[in-house]
């Protein structure tokens, strides 16, 4: 069975801080893995990562895919209040299916 | 802002009302989604359309109705709900299945409280 796993589950940093979230996954037939923030209501869309090696970076935030060890990290560098929220991982396979972490609930304090 | 805007943003209805939740989007998606959300836990399909034509139901109950009148419209009618049926529904589209990335446009949600 496809699966996600995420860590930690919850951190607390402080503003400044760099943080590395960790995905780790099971699948039978690879398309891609999604990474998303949510906020107080919609998940928005971070990163789409179907190689390995090759970081996607945005700003402060930036991921990389291992296929090979079958996981991800996003990092996120000088941590500010509003990067407060749920981190998804969702990995997307070939049949059409999203499959979901539990989410990484990142706490940034001032 | 998003370009799926989903309506109502808050609902109360009690077990024997009956309500809808629409969603609508312009991007030209062709693929269109129901989730639904309960707190600290990630999104979980409910139904998939694809092309107007229903073809994922992850065996909801049937007091869940989905309807897809066009390729920018998703309804889902709601019929007889339990308090457990609390959530937020969010409403996603995408490109058709062939081209698509598996990258989701969210809506807002619809906070849905069941009394």
């Amino acid at each position: 069975e496809d699966k996600v796993v995420q860590s930690p589950l919850s951190l607390v940093v402080h503003e400044g801080d760099t943080v590395t979230l960790n995905c780790s996954y099971e699948v039978t037939n690879f398309r891609s893995l999604l990474w998303y923030k949510q906020e107080k209501k919609a998940p928005t869309f971070l990163f789409m990562l179907t190689s390995s090696g090759i970081e996607k970076k945005s700003g402060r935030l930036s991921s990389i895919l291992d296929k090979k060890e079958l996981f991800s990290i996003l990092n996120i560098t000088a941590t500010q209040t509003g990067d407060s929220a749920v981190y998804l991982c969702v990995l997307y396979n070939q049949g059409g299916k999203l499959i979901f972490g539990q989410g990484t609930e990142l706490s940034v304090k001032p | 802002d998003t370009e799926v805007t989903q309506t109502p943003k808050h609902l109360v209805m009690g077990m024997t009302n009956k309500k809808s939740l629409k969603c609508e989007q312009h991007m030209g998606h062709r693929a269109m989604y129901w989730y639904k959300q309960k707190a600290k836990k990630p999104p979980e399909l409910m139904f998939v359309y694809s092309y107007e034509k229903l073809s994922i139901n992850e065996s909801v109950p049937s007091r869940f109705s989905p309807e897809c009148p066009n390729s920018s419209l998703l309804n889902l009618h709601l019929h007889a709900l339990q308090p457990e049926d609390s959530a937020l529904y969010l409403c996603a589209s995408s490109r058709a299945s062939g081209t698509n990335t598996g990258e989701l446009f969210f809506g807002e949600g619809s906070r849905l409280t069941v009394l």
